[in-house]
């Protein structure tokens, strides 16, 4: 069935370092993949999202890498702020009719 | 314009009572997704509604139900509730909303507590 896994479920890291969450899906109809940011008590947020003609994307400081081929799917977060602290869910899209999410992963970034 | 809406958001329930959970979209969407939020289980897609109709639902029993208005406001009702329905809702809308490829807005969810 359509199942979007991510790891790791927890991630610190120090100031300044950079964090890598991986999620994998089962559904080679995905041709969409869109990240969310969700900070504590707020609504999720979009924060990148990449098609499947594309390898790479970035935005400042995120990007986000696919491999259709291996179906997985990686978010880059370098020089990591404090802000930067929250739960990301990865998402996919079987089909392109609706979003499956990932169990998300929580980043604390330590000053 | 303004974001999604929802109300209300905060909610608290009995075992066995029901409750009605509204979503307004942003002006022009016409497609609002409903999800389920606990910590165990990620967000969990409940059903999807476009142009009044229901276009996709996930894996929920029958006691979770929708519904769309002409003026794309939607709402989401839960029957006979458990305690397992303890969750934060969430909805989202999309414009155009005609694929899943389009960017989702969230609402700041109903927290609903069955006792």
């Amino acid at each position: 069935g359509e199942n979007v896994e991510q790891h790791p479920s927890t991630l610190s890291v120090q100031e300044g370092d950079s964090a890598v969450i991986k999620c994998t899906y089962s559904d080679s109809a995905s041709n969409y993949f869109p990240w969310y940011k969700q900070e504590l008590g707020k609504r999720p947020q979009l924060i990148i999202d990449i098609r499947s003609n594309v390898g790479e994307k970035k935005d400042q400081r995120i990007a986000v890498t696919l491999n259709k081929t291996a179906k997985h799917f990686s978010l880059h977060i370098t020089e990591t702020q404090p802000e930067d602290s929250a739960v990301y869910f990865c998402a996919a899209t079987p089909f392109g009719d609706k979003v499956i999410f990932g169990p998300g992963t929580s980043l604390s970034v330590i000053p | 314009k303004a974001g999604v809406t929802q109300t209300p958001r905060y909610l608290i329930k009995t075992r066995g009572q029901q409750v009605t959970l509204s979503c307004s979209p942003i002006s022009g969407h016409r497609s609002v997704s409903w999800y389920q939020q606990t910590p165990g289980q990620g967000l969990q897609f409940l059903f999807e509604y476009f142009s009044e109709t229901q276009r996709n639902k996930g894996n929920f029993p029958g006691r979770f139900s929708g519904r769309q208005f002409s003026n794309s406001r939607s709402e989401m009702n839960v029957s006979t509730l458990e305690l397992g329905d303890s969750a934060l809702y969430l909805c989202a809308s999309r414009e155009p909303g005609t694929s899943a490829e389009d960017t989702q807005y969230f609402g700041p969810g109903t927290r609903l507590t069955v006792l």
